[in-house]
């Protein structure tokens, strides 16, 4: 069964604008959650991570909300550009359990000029 | 430093056939990890291997085996593959107490 449920499967946001991609995971012993960013013809990137300890982690453009009771997170991508345009994975694992990622299905965001 | 360094690239085999996906790192990474990727299905966990010396099943191992060569190298074997092994693979490693994995390129491999 997918432990982490990502959405939407595909997202087009005009340049400029704000990307949301939402997840949601079952099980209470995860305790990192990253998103990747991956390209064409590539392997995952990380992009950001969280700790549930936290509600909020920005980096630049990319901020990740974690909602702990609602066992919910999510990746806004601020002043969307072209050159965001990939597929994105948001992910889950426990630590001390091997690290092993549980992958959403992924989002594939297009950011038109 | 190259990272992950996977081979092949690209291969084509037909259903029957066997063969080995090979992976390096030079990060001296204790972890590493197989993952397949799929249309739609997002990565899944096939094997990985905590230290050198150890592998444990991810969530889909059937039709797979594993051999951790040394702290190095990972490889990943198909012994009679199968046409729904069509698949993008993905080798990744991690340094020891870090959740952070980091991927290699890929190898796309089609069975017929």
């Amino acid at each position: 069964q997918q432990q982490v449920k990502q959405s939407p499967q595909s997202l087009i946001v005009q340049k400029g604008g704000i990307s949301i991609i939402n997840c949601a995971y079952e099980n209470t012993a995860f305790d990192y959650f990253p998103w990747y960013q991956q390209f064409p013809g590539k392997g995952p990137a990380l992009l950001i991570a969280i700790r549930p300890d936290v509600s909020e982690k920005k980096e630049g453009r990319f901020t990740i909300s974690f909602n702990k009771s609602a066992k919910q997170f999510s990746l806004h991508i601020m002043d969307s550009q072209p050159g965001d345009s990939a597929t994105y994975f948001c992910a889950a694992s426990i630590t001390n359990s091997g690290y092993a990622l549980n992958f959403g299905k992924g989002t594939s965001l297009l950011v038109t000029p | 430093n190259a990272g992950v360094t996977q081979t092949p690239k690209f291969q084509v085999l037909k259903t029957g056939q066997s063969m080995t996906l090979q992976c390096a790192q030079d990060m001296n990474h204790n972890s590493m990890y197989w993952y397949r990727q799929d249309p739609g299905m997002g990565l899944r966990l096939i094997y990985y291997s905590a230290s050198e010396g150890t592998t444990d099943k991810g969530e889909v191992p059937n039709g797979y085996n594993v051999s951790r060569l040394n702290k190095r190298e990972f490889s990943l074997r198909l012994e009679s593959a199968a046409p729904s092994q069509t698949s993008v693979y993905f080798c990744a490693s991690s340094p020891r107490g870090w959740n952070e994995q980091f991927f290699g390129p890929g190898t796309r491999l089609t069975v017929l």
